[in-house]
């Protein structure tokens, strides 16, 4: 059965630390291995990985893809409040983009 | 530029009852993916259309049905509502390529 996994479920820091949060997945026909931010409803889109080993930044955010080992990496440096959320990794397979599967998520707290 | 549309916010229907809700997506997505959130079983797809036709489906009883207009904006029905219907359904469009789907603030159903 296809599935991913994210690690850990929850998280808490403090402002200014690093994060690492953790995708892992085993998903026949992989097409592309998406990032998205919840806060309140609607996810926000952060990255789409489709290679192996070539990172994708955003500012503080970067993400990296290694189809060997069947994961993904989402690195948030220097930490701020506004960071808090709800962390989801998807998975798409086959021959459309539409169809995802997605993490349970990963809840990182912010502290000041 | 607008984002995706759903309507309505927040609906309360009671069991047996049948509901329809509609998404509008970004103009120019002609991609439309349907997905319902729980906090048990997280983010869960349901269907996607494209141009008018269901590209895929997920694992959902035949009670979940959907379509879309020539316009693009879609609706989703389900049927005879049971209890475990009540989630936040997310509607999501695409222009395709790497751009990934953007959401909408989704539709809150619960089931009385």
């Amino acid at each position: 059965e296809d599935k991913v996994v994210q690690s850990p479920l929850s998280l808490v820091v403090h402002e200014g630390d690093t994060v690492t949060l953790n995708c892992s997945y085993e998903v026949t026909n992989f097409r592309s291995l998406l990032w998205y931010k919840q806060e309140k409803k609607a996810p926000t889109f952060l990255f789409m990985l489709t290679s192996s080993g070539i990172e994708k930044k955003s500012g503080r955010l970067s993400s990296i893809l290694d189809k060997k080992e069947l994961f993904s990496i989402l690195n948030i440096t220097a930490t701020q409040t506004g960071d808090s959320a709800v962390y989801l990794c998807a998975v798409g397979y086959g021959g459309s983009q539409g169809n995802l599967i997605f993490g349970k998520g990963t809840k990182l707290s912010v502290k000041p | 530029k607008a984002g995706v549309t759903q309507t309505p916010r927040y609906l309360i229907k009671t069991r047996g009852q049948q509901v329809t809700l509609s998404c509008s997506p970004i103009s120019g997505h002609r991609s439309v993916s349907w997905y319902q959130q729980t906090p048990g079983q997280g983010l869960q797809f349901l269907f996607e259309y494209f141009s008018e036709t269901q590209r895929n489906k997920g694992n959902f009883p035949g009670r979940f049905s959907g379509r879309q207009f020539s316009n693009s904006r879609s609706e989703m029905n389900v049927s005879t509502l049971e209890l475990g219907d009540s989630a936040l359904y997310l509607c999501a469009s695409s222009l395709g390529g790497a751009h990934g789907y953007t959401f909408g603030s989704g539709t809150r159903l619960t089931v009385v």
